[in-house]
Parts: structure tokens; C-alpha cells; sequence
């Protein structure tokens, strides 16, 4: 089984400062972890994704995430976050193993808060 | 538009009535997935096609959940017997052949059972 936990219903940041938004993952195998965002009333958009390779993945939109193996932890970063960043963010995991099926599993999501 | 869209946006419908949403993937993308979120709670799957064929199927989806892609482009995700607890937002995402590939959503369709 995979799952994935954000343990942050919110986060707030001033803007111009660093964020972090968590996530932990489980899986039987070795994952494939993705961050896509949603704003209200629009569908969840594709931010970045790791497979393989460098821990550290950019994205779009300047953000980034750490893939972390032992710590089975995937983190979003921004090193200098903007007010239009605000809105929720979601971790999903797929198995790479044949059990994992094709879907994605998210968490349940953190509502990121950028104030000036 | 070349992105993922969905059809209705919005559906209001009695408990009991039978309703039935529309997708319409990414045109070069073969596989197509259904999920549902709730409110506070991220996406959960449901479904998934490749080309037409109904690959894999959640435990989330009843008896009375049906989805078809019946020519391998659009899919259709029909609810029978329509219950409260099945007032949710259905979305819908495509990708392309490989498991690497991320998954494009569209807006989804919000339905109110009453």
C-alpha cells in the first residue's frame, strides 16, 4: 500500500521569505512523489516530480523539492515566496513496483498562506 | 485549449436521479484516470483507462459507478441511485503512455446530491 502524510493543515509565510511545505511518503518499492497545486475553482496543476536522479528537483514557478530516501520525506521549498503563491498545495506518490497499479495517492493537502 | 476539460462544471441533483459527467483528455494522452475529492481531503482514485480498456478499479466505486471510454478518446463516469454521501468533486486527469509521466487534471465537475 502507499500513502502520503502532510503534517501541516497551513502554513503561513511573510512574503520574500523562505518556504516549506512537508510531506512523508510510504511505499512498498521505490517511489515516483509529485507536488501539484490547486487554486479555487481551478484544477490541480503539475508542479515537479521526482523519478529518479538528483535528489533536488526544480520545478515550475520557482519551486523545488528534496528527495530525502531515508527519511522517506519529500519536501517543497521556495526560497523566496510571493503573495500569488498562496493556495493548496498536494503531495502524491506512486509505487514504481507493478502494485502500485497507476494511481496516485495524495495527501490531504496544505493551505499555503503568503502575506505581505 | 489543448488541456483536460470536464462537462458539467457544476450538477445539482436529487437523491435518487441518475447523473452522468463527460471528460475529455489531453488528445495525444492514453490514459485517463477518474478521481474524487471531498471537502479537506485530497483526490482519491477511482478509475483508469488505457486506450479503452477499464485497467483498474478503487473499492471507492460502487456498484453504482460506471465509466466508460468507449473509442479510447473521452470518457463518461455515470452515477446510478445518487446518494448525499456521493456529493463530491469528480476529476478527471490524462497522461501519456509510462509511468514516469505526470498526470494533467482538469477543473472537475462539483456534485450536490439534495
Amino acid at each position: 500500500a502507499q500513502s502520503v502524510a502532510q503534517p501541516e493543515d497551513q502554513v503561513n509565510v511573510a512574503e520574500g521569505n523562505p518556504l516549506t511545505v512537508k510531506c512523508t511518503y510510504s511505499v512498498s518499492g521505490n517511489p515516483y512523489l509529485f507536488w501539484y497545486v490547486q487554486y479555487p475553482n481551478r484544477g490541480l496543476q503539475f508542479l515537479l516530480k521526482y523519478i529518479t536522479g538528483d535528489n533536488l528537483v526544480k520545478g515550475s514557478y520557482g519551486f523545488e523539492a528534496e528527495f530525502n530516501k531515508s527519511q522517506t520525506s519529500f519536501h517543497l521549498k521556495k526560497p523566496s515566496a510571493l503573495v500569488s503563491d498562496s493556495a493548496l498545495y498536494f503531495c502524491a506518490v506512486r509505487d514504481r513496483l507493478t502494485g502500485g497499479g497507476n494511481k496516485l495517492t495524495f495527501g490531504t493537502g496544505t493551505q499555503l498562506k503568503v502575506e505581505l | 485549449d489543448t488541456g483536460v476539460s470536464q462537462d458539467p462544471r457544476h450538477k445539482i441533483t436529487k437523491r435518487g436521479q441518475n447523473v452522468t459527467f463527460r471528460c475529455d483528455p489531453i488528445s495525444e494522452h492514453n490514459r485517463l484516470y477518474w478521481y474524487r475529492q471531498t471537502l479537506g481531503q485530497g483526490p482519491e482514485f477511482l478509475t483508469y483507462f488505457q486506450n479503452e480498456a477499464q485497467l483498474e478499479k478503487s473499492r471507492l466505486l460502487s456498484d453504482r459507478f460506471s465509466a466508460e471510454r468507449p473509442k479510447g478518446s473521452f470518457s463518461t463516469l455515470e452515477i446510478q441511485r445518487t446518494e448525499q454521501g456521493d456529493s463530491a468533486m469528480y476529476l478527471c486527469a490524462s497522461s501519456l503512455l509510462g509511468r514516469r509521466d505526470e498526470q494533467y487534471f482538469g477543473p472537475g465537475t462539483r456534485l450536490t446530491v439534495t
